[in-house]
């Protein structure tokens, strides 16, 4: 069973530093990885999706790689604004395109 | 935005009534899910579709029923609701290769009392 995991929990940064988001896998037989934001209360924003034969995807102020053989990806966040504070969710797709998805990093970007 | 809608957006409910919850994509994709998010367990997915009539269970299906009668339309159904089932309930599309994104609409908030 595939389990996804993102530590910290919780972050904290000041405003124009650049945030570094982990997520690691168990089983390394993905599809994809989908990285997603959730404001409070809200659904999920979809940021950047990276397909297993990829080894980065970009999107503007982010960047996400993909290390299948070592289960991990990382979101980098260049220059961070308070408008990015959010919960960042990872997921990893299966067959079928199911998800799984790791717990989630609660960010806040202090001004 | 990819064209989904959830409705009720909120619902509060008693033990044991039955709930339908609905969700309506106008993208035309094949795949529709649905997630529920708890504290403490995240999302996890409670059926999938792949088509028409055809439906698969998750990880979380026990208690849980859905339907798929027209390409556009995913239904949820908790037949005899319970307390265990409150939570927020998310429906997500996406198409069928491995290049494509899922997307979520803004869920449905559901109390069992």
């Amino acid at each position: 069973k595939q389990e996804v995991t993102q530590i910290p929990a919780a972050l904290s940064v000041p405003e124009g530093e650049n945030l570094v988001l982990n997520c690691s896998f168990t089983d390394s037989a993905i599809y994809n990885l989908q990285w997603f934001r959730q404001d409070p209360g809200k659904g999920l924003t979809s940021l950047l999706l990276i397909q297993s034969s990829q080894r980065e995807q970009t999107s503007g102020r982010l960047n996400a790689s993909l290390d299948k053989s070592s289960g991990r990806s990382t979101l980098y966040i260049a220059a961070s604004q308070p408008g990015d504070s959010a919960t960042y969710l990872c997921a990893v797709g299966a067959a079928g395109n199911k998800l799984t998805f790791g717990g989630g990093t609660r960010v806040l970007v202090k001004p | 935005d990819a064209g989904i809608t959830q409705s009720p957006r909120h619902k509060v409910t008693e033990t044991g009534t039955p709930v339908t919850l609905r969700c309506h994509q106008t993208e035309n994709h094949r795949y529709m899910y649905w997630y529920r998010q708890d504290p403490g367990h995240g999302l996890r997915l409670i059926h999938y579709s792949y088509g028409v009539k055809d439906t698969d269970k998750g990880e979380v299906s026990d208690g849980y029923s859905v339907s798929r009668s027209k390409t556009e339309d995913f239904l949820l159904t908790l037949e005899s609701a319970t307390s265990s089932q409150t939570s927020v309930y998310f429906c997500a599309i996406s198409g069928t290769g491995r290049k494509d994104e899922q997307f979520f609409g803004p869920g449905t908030r559901l109390t069992v009392l």
